[in-house]
């Protein structure tokens, strides 16, 4: 079992709806959750970071976190074709750690 | 503010040749990452530094790879000889420091080896 599971996709929205992307973790102490968005030919660019159980807003962007479940997700609202990028789910404190382990990510195309 | 720096913004080399990127964290971060990423894989930590010391290099091969942060500052990481296989894309990373496990992390621009 990977550490950091992600559905590589691509994951197709029409321009304006909502883009659901999700990631799953192996290690139940992981302590921090991030969203990474990364264009093609770019770096990995922070979007997202949350720490506790619920729901994280900014924007548009929305974190979620279920310890419980080790699960977390992010939701895109209004999603625009600017959005189309590869979406990295990456976590911090697992197995006591400082380590980051990033998923190998999820392509969102937003179709105009 | 100025962000992570890195450079060359790409470096194409024949095998066996020697290759050096450079790294210049976020001013006032205390801990540097090197990772290396493949086409359509997440960056994989090759090294992480807490100022000038290596914390955590458990997954840098060791035969080929070095990396040295002398000031605290800025990084060089080094491979020597170079393999077909270190095409990659080599990310520098830094965070303000890593006493926990809540740090965000910012990533350079960073450099696109082709090895020939």
């Amino acid at each position: 079992q990977k550490e950091v599971e992600q559905n590589s996709g691509p994951l197709s929205v029409p321009e304006g709806a909502i883009a659901s992307l999700n990631c799953t973790y192996s290690d139940r102490v992981s302590q921090s959750f991030f969203w990474y968005r990364q264009y093609s030919g770019k770096s990995p660019e922070l979007i997202m970071s949350i720490y506790s159980n619920g729901d994280k807003e900014d924007g548009r962007f929305t974190a979620q976190l279920n310890k419980a479940s080790q699960y977390v997700s992010l939701l895109i609202r209004d999603s625009q074709p600017s959005d189309s990028a590869t979406y990295l789910c990456a976590v911090n404190g697992a197995s006591g750690t400082y380590k980051y382990i990033f998923g190998t990510g999820t392509r969102l195309k937003v179709l105009a | 503010e100025a962000g992570v720096v890195q450079s060359p913004r790409y470096k194409i080399i024949e095998k066996k040749q020697p290759v050096a990127f450079w790294c210049n964290p976020i001013s006032g971060h205390n801990t540097l990452y090197w990772y290396r990423q493949n086409l359509g894989q997440g960056p994989e930590l090759l090294i992480r530094y807490e100022n000038e010391e290596a914390v955590d290099d458990s997954q840098l091969p060791k035969d080929r790879f070095s990396a040295e942060r002398l000031k605290g500052v800025d990084s060089t990481l080094k491979i020597q000889p170079a393999e077909l296989g270190d095409s990659a894309v080599y990310l520098c990373a830094s965070s303000f420091r890593q006493t926990s496990s809540y740090n965000e992390q910012f990533f350079g621009p960073g450099t696109r080896l082709t090895v020939l």
